[in-house]
């Protein structure tokens, strides 16, 4: 079974500081890993996605995810924290099925920016 | 392009009552998802429709939900009776059709429906 696990329920930063928000996975076969981000009062909006291609991911927003397979992460980061970033962020492996595929979450990590 | 669109956004009932969710995915989309997140859990899948077929249904927490998508197109989520523990945000995304054996992985969520049982 797949699986991911962020760590930290909660992040806060400084507006210009360094966002760094953890996913490790857990999968038996080359994962696919997402990064989808909530803004209050809105649904789900994908920032980022790795497909096997390059191990180095660039999203919306100025976010990015290096997938690492020897420490099974990928973490999102962006090297400048906005107040527009705050929101909910979660991380997501899609586990293929015959004619589809069901995203496995993780619990979310809320990130807050101070002024 | 229309994204994804739920109904009703919020919807508070009394323990024992029945309550209908809509999804309307996409146009065009094919797969159609639904995902429930509990307060303080994660997201979880629920079941996935392929057109008007069920492609898995392995997510539902057991008969008190039943979803339909007639026609292939907009789904419905009912939960009778409702119970307390089935509070949460009931979230809808589609994907495009599938092509042979490829299947196209990037999920459109709409906005959520937060029930509340009272």
């Amino acid at each position: 079974a797949q699986s991911v696990t962020q760590l930290g329920s909660h992040v806060s930063v400084s507006e210009g500081a360094l966002v760094l928000l953890r996913c490790n996975y857990s999968s038996s076969v080359p994962p696919y890993l997402f990064w989808y981000v909530q803004y209050p009062n809105q649904g789900l909006q994908l920032l980022l996605k790795y497909t096997s291609a390059a191990t180095l991911v660039k999203g919306i927003n100025g976010f990015e995810a290096e997938f690492k397979k020897s420490e099974t992460s990928f973490h999102l980061t962006k090297p400048s924290a906005h107040m527009s970033d705050a929101a909910e962020y979660f991380c997501a492996v899609i586990q293929f099925y015959n004619q589809g595929g069901k995203l496995i979450f993780g619990q979310g990590t809320e990130l807050s920016v101070k002024p | 392009e229309a994204g994804v669109t739920q109904f009703p956004s919020h919807s508070v009932i009394e323990k024992g009552q029945t309550v209908t969710l809509r999804c309307d995915p996409i146009s065009g989309h094919d797969n159609l998802y639904w995902y429930r997140r509990v307060m303080g859990k994660e997201i979880k899948f629920l079941l996935h429709f392929v057109k008007e077929s069920k492609q898995d249904e392995s997510g539902m927490p057991n008969n008190r939900f039943l979803a339909e998508r007639t026609g292939g197109t907009y789904s419905t989520l009912k939960v009778q009776p409702a119970e307390l523990e089935d509070s949460g945000v009931y979230f809808c995304a589609s994907s495009r059709r599938t092509s042979g054996s490829r299947v196209d992985y990037e999920q459109y969520f709409g906005p959520g429906t937060r029930l509340t049982v009272t």
